[in-house]
């Protein structure tokens, strides 16, 4: 069964600083990485999507992908408390459907 | 990238009635998806819905309980049928497309 994996949190950190978030998957074939905010009680927002190995930024926002250790992270640089939510990791495994993780709830303290 | 409007936004539904949810995209797809998220979890894959043939459910998930159409390449149904308090949930649909784009989701309270 094919799995994604991320640290519920909540996850605290102090305004201004790196929130650093984490995502493995068990599907070596996963070819697309995607990582989604959700607000409460909102549908999921597309923040970044990466398909190869490296570094990509975005603004604020730094996704990194390591296809060897199955590992997908999530930065995000001098954080606000308007970026507190919840973090869904998601991979597409075949056509476009999704797998996601648990997601990690994020609070970035004034 | 593509819109798609989901109603309704939120419903109070009585135990044992059912409830049809709509998604309706701007642009044509070839399959949308129907994710289940149930509170304080992530989103669950029901089924995928393909133009012309019968929905594809994820194990756990059965066409009685959640029947799905999809007419044309614009719109497609989910309904959840004799409903209980377990099946409050925030229910989702999406189009293929990368990446995925959501509706704005439906909140459903059975009560």
């Amino acid at each position: 069964q094919k799995e994604v994996e991320q640290n519920s949190g909540p996850l605290s950190v102090p305004e201004g600083a790196i929130a650093s978030l984490n995502c493995t998957y068990s599907d070596r074939v996963s070819q697309s990485f995607f990582w989604y905010r959700q607000y409460s009680g909102k549908s999921p927002e597309l923040i970044m999507s990466i398909y190869s190995n490296g570094d990509k930024e975005d603004g604020r926002f730094t996704a990194q992908l390591n296809k060897a250790s199955q590992y997908v992270s999530l930065l995000i640089r001098d954080s606000q408390p308007s970026d507190s939510a919840t973090y869904l990791c998601a991979v597409d495994n075949a056509g476009n459907m999704l797998t996601f993780g648990g997601g990690t709830r994020l609070m970035v303290k004034p | 990238s593509a819109v798609i409007s989901q109603k309704p936004s939120r419903d109070i539904c009585q135990r044992g009635t059912s409830l049809t949810i709509q998604c309706q995209v701007d642009s044509q797809v070839t399959m949308m998806f129907w994710y289940r998220q149930q509170p304080g979890q992530s989103l669950t894959l029901i089924a995928t819905a393909n133009q012309g043939s019968e929905a594809t459910y994820e194990s756990g998930f059965v066409i009685d309980k959640f029947p799905i159409s999809r007419p044309n390449l614009t719109f497609s149904t989910l309904t959840v049928s004799n409903m209980s308090p377990e099946d409050s949930s925030i229910y989702l649909c999406s189009g293929d497309g990368s990446p995925a784009f959501f509706g704005q989701g439906t909140r459903l309270t059975v009560v």
